[in-house]
């Protein structure tokens, strides 16, 4: 059983167009970040939430953590080509160690 | 600053085998964890090493085993290759081993067994 679930799993938008991606869970997380990996690369941290209903906005970006810490969107006004990448979700709880989601792969086509 | 760097880039084995991957830490780091990618997954948590010492386990055999050096570069050593073995190995570097603290990942070494 995935811990942390994300929808949709493939995404693929023309350039401009908005989009929503979301990690959901049961478990309450005291802190959830988000991640975009490109090909032959590692993970590259966007933002860290910890707070319920904490809204962060990194330029097109805009992430959101749930009232009750359970789930996150990331919301991408007016994508680019170079937003094409697989965004993960990962979730710390305590001092256990971070849980990732299987990610969103996201395509945007010119 | 150097960022974190893995070697090597690819590998091939065969199954039974044993094969070593190596991190560098970004500067200043103290602490690395791996992890396992297999394709069409998120990063599973293999090990943490701070200060040299194993701090935190995930749930892998202990065919899978690590070593964190003085400098603070580090290895992971899994012994009978399995195929499902085959995944990216990602290292992740970050400041005092801190749930909370940044990471900050490598390229990953692709590990393939045949």
């Amino acid at each position: 059983t995935q811990l942390l679930e994300q929808s949709p799993q493939f995404l693929s938008i023309q350039e401009g167009e908005n989009l929503t991606v979301y990690c959901n869970s049961s478990s309450v997380f005291s802190s959830l970040q988000w991640y975009r990996q490109e090909p032959g690369e590692g993970p590259v941290l966007l933002v860290t939430v910890v707070t319920g209903g904490e809204v962060k906005k990194l330029k097109r970006l805009t992430f959101q953590f749930g009232d009750a810490r359970k789930d996150s969107s990331l919301h991408i006004t007016a994508a680019q080509t170079g937003d094409t990448g697989l965004y993960l979700c990962a979730g710390a709880r305590g001092n256990t160690p971070l849980v990732f989601g299987k990610g969103t792969r996201l395509s945007v086509i010119a | 600053e150097t960022g974190v760097t893995q070697s090597p880039t690819h590998l091939i084995k065969t199954r039974g085998q044993q094969v070593t991957l190596r991190c560098s830490s970004q500067s200043g780091h103290n602490t690395v964890s791996w992890y396992q990618q297999a394709l069409g997954q998120g990063p599973q948590f293999i090990f943490q090493y701070y200060r040299e010492e194993e701090n935190g386990r995930g749930n892998f055999p202990p065919r899978f085993s690590g070593l964190q050096f003085p400098n603070y570069s580090s290895e992971l050593n899994v012994n009978a290759l399995e195929l499902d073995d085959s995944a990216l190995y990602l290292c992740a570097s970050s400041l005092n081993g801190g749930v909370t603290d940044t990471q900050y990942f490598g390229p990953g070494t692709r590990l393939t067994v045949l």
